[in-house]
């Protein structure tokens, strides 16, 4: 089983829709789990952590179910800018106090008009 | 302006060539990564380092090495380049496990 796991995509939704992304992850001594967005061409850049208690930031709405190792984005209200690549990034303990972070392959978004 | 720098965005380089790919943070962070990045398999990490010296195997580490001398830079090697190491390599850093990693734009190698 892979360490991230994402729904493939592609996602192709209308202006105004609401999409929600999955994710699930295999070790459970996982520590930390983040949302990214990757635009055409472009670096990664944080959108926003994941926290056991669930996140919201405007739009966007993070949940984390640490029992089932899930982890979902839901995007309501979808703007055309929110087109992108979605990645879940979990940060997996590698022994000791070290850890490394891992992606899944993201989740292609496009907001059609 | 926290900044990750890559010190060539597109190279070009010959099988058989040692290639050395220079990455560079201004934010004193303790750990730094190296991933490479595939259509249809994401981001895979190569090496990481969580301190100066320091140097961890990632999920593919075969074909690549790795440098920390000075806690800003973090070198990716290819002892002997080959064209199944064409890819975009991406470099990140971060403080800590819970905080945000900041990317480098990325460089794309092409070895023919």
């Amino acid at each position: 089983r892979k360490e991230v796991e994402q729904d493939p995509g592609p996602f192709n939704v209308p202006e105004g829709a609401t999409v929600a992304f999955n994710c699930t992850y295999s070790n459970s001594a996982s520590q930390s789990f983040f949302w990214y967005r990757q635009d055409c061409r472009k670096e990664p850049k944080l959108l926003m952590s994941v926290y056991s208690s669930g996140n919201e930031d405007g739009r966007f709405t993070a949940q984390l179910n640490r029992a089932s190792q899930y982890i979902s984005l839901l995007i309501r209200d979808s703007k055309l800018s929110d087109s992108a690549t979605y990645l879940c990034v979990v940060n997996i303990n590698s022994g000791g106090s070290n850890y490394k972070l891992t992606f899944g392959k993201g989740t292609l978004l496009t907001v059609n008009p | 302006d926290v900044k990750v720098t890559q010190s060539s965005r597109y190279l070009v380089k010959r099988t058989g060539e040692k290639v050395f790919l220079e990455c560079v943070q201004d934010m004193d962070h303790e750990n730094m990564f190296w991933y490479r990045q595939d259509p249809g398999l994401g981001l895979r990490l190569i090496y990481f380092s969580y301190d100066v010296k320091m140097k961890e195997k990632g999920d593919i580490p075969e074909g690549y090495s790795v440098s920390r001398e000075k806690k800003e830079r973090f070198s990716l090697i290819l002892e002997s380049a080959s064209t199944n190491q064409t890819s975009m390599y991406l470099c990140a850093s971060d403080r800590e496990p819970n905080t945000e990693a900041f990317f480098g734009q990325g460089t794309r190698l092409t070895v023919v």
